[in-house]
């Protein structure tokens, strides 16, 4: 199996474009985290889907952000517009069921400047 | 206060020490997780244990729920470890949300 794939690795954008981060999940696994990481903050779980459904989403950070998971090999993360503090590193998570052992992706460096 | 607190944040160790790092939390969870994250930003579960002890090659978790404590050991290190090891404890009420430590910074010295 090829691991948990985000994409892509690296973004380096201007404040106020949209950013899509995007993740494919091991085959077979039903519950899919995004976690943001930066230097103050740590690790953070900004959503959780289950069988494709947002089951909490509390980690998200504002309006500005959104997640989507059109089936069980896709989830998108959305920035909209973006702005210079979501500078971070995102990681896609995938696990057989929420209470089990997750697999992270490479995760994507952003860089919003 | 953090829900989640590990000692030490930083820890350089020679080659061929024995290593214990210790994560502490002041919820009420049934499982913590130890991931470790190279210095490349990849990162990897390590366990998720519940009770008593688990081992996997040259790591050993163990964790006591009772005292809401858990330590993970590396024998016999190696540069090889370097990495910065972080234990995280699912939410009691969600059990999704997690609660992350600040994380050790692991440095194995040849």
């Amino acid at each position: 199996d090829a691991g948990v794939i985000q994409s892509p690795r690296h973004e380096v954008t201007e404040m106020g474009q949209e950013v899509t981060l995007r993740c494919k999940p091991i085959s077979g696994h039903n519950s899919l985290f995004w976690y943001r990481q930066t230097m103050m903050r740590g690790l953070e779980l900004l959503i959780y889907f289950n069988n494709n459904v947002p089951i909490d989403d509390s980690g998200m950070p504002e309006d500005r952000f959104s997640a989507k998971m059109p089936n069980a090999s896709f989830s998108t993360l959305k920035i909209q517009p973006s702005e210079p503090r979501d500078s971070a590193v995102y990681f896609c998570a995938s696990s057989l069921g929420s209470q089990e052992t997750q697999y992270f992706g490479p995760g994507t460096r952003l860089l919003v400047l | 206060k953090n829900e989640v607190e590990q000692s030490p944040q930083n820890l350089t160790a020679q080659e061929g020490e024995f290593i214990t790092i210790n994560c502490s939390y002041s919820v009420g969870i049934s499982a913590l997780h130890w991931l470790q994250q190279h210095p490349g930003g990849g990162i990897v579960s390590l366990f998720m244990l519940s009770s008593g002890k688990k081992k996997h090659g040259r790591l050993i978790a163990t964790i006591n729920i009772q005292e809401k404590h858990s330590s993970l050991h590396i024998t016999a290190s190696h540069p090889r470890d370097s990495a910065v090891y972080i234990c995280a404890a699912p939410s009691p009420n969600t059990g999704n949300q997690f609660y992350f430590g600040t994380g050790t910074s692991l440095t194995v010295i040849p």
